[in-house]
């Protein structure tokens, strides 16, 4: 079953503008991890923040984690059309494995 | 650079078939995963592997489900009788396994229709 709930379930935005998503989580992790789905491809890896960290930062994505609300937020700035995709959020277990469980995911659409 | 692969791409079958489908990892990876997603949902957790040793099986991965990976490499997700509800995408991914904290990169998937 699906661990997390994302919200908002569906964002449309103009290009240049920024997108925050928002995923919230049940159980102790050891990451929370994003990744990007086009339609009708695999999902593409695009941060991971461990649990004892609260921020991190890889080019235009900023990641935030708040393990006491066990919430975290995916903020894209100076959005382009080609980030137009769904985003999940992923938490890995604290068993062995690493296995993930996923978010229902964002759809962003980026217009131009 | 060659990312995870899946074949086939699609599948179409009758219900009642057996369909198989298979994944090539990344070739340094030792973990690999199998995920099955239904349409507007995230992926869901079915089984994974390190080297050829299967350690741990979701409880969606029913009777008729069965994954093997016999020489640490490729691996295959069989599914026998299939049902209408099998129908899905059945992404494959990989990673390392040195740490807790390792990325999983994924393939395209398979996309399975059960007429």
């Amino acid at each position: 079953s699906q661990q997390g709930e994302e919200d908002p379930q569906a964002l449309s935005i103009q290009e240049g503008e920024n997108a925050t998503m928002n995923c919230s989580y049940k159980t102790s992790i050891n990451n929370l991890q994003w990744y990007r789905q086009n339609s009708g491809r695999g999902l593409v890896h695009l941060i991971l923040i461990r649990s004892n960290e609260r921020e991190k930062h890889s080019g235009r994505l900023r990641v935030t984690l708040d393990t006491s609300k066990k919430s975290s937020s995916l903020l894209i700035t100076a959005s382009r059309a080609a980030d137009t995709a769904s985003y999940f959020c992923a938490t890995g277990s604290t068993g062995g494995g690493n296995k993930l469980t996923f978010g229902t995911g964002t759809q962003l659409k980026v217009e131009l | 650079d060659t990312g995870v692969s899946q074949n086939p791409r699609h599948k179409i079958t009758k219900r009642g078939q057996n369909v198989t489908f298979r994944c090539d990892p990344i070739s340094e990876h030792n973990r690999l995963y199998w995920y099955r997603q239904t349409l507007g949902q995230g992926p869901e957790f079915l089984t994974y592997f390190q080297n050829e040793a299967q350690l741990e099986k979701s409880r969606l991965l029913s009777d008729r489900f069965s994954a093997e990976r016999p020489k640490g490499s490729f691996s295959t997700l069989e599914i026998q009788r299939t049902e209408q509800g099998d129908s899905a995408m059945y992404l494959c991914a990989s990673s390392l396994s040195t740490g807790t904290d390792q990325p999983q990169h994924f393939g395209d998937g398979t996309r399975l229709s059960i007429l």
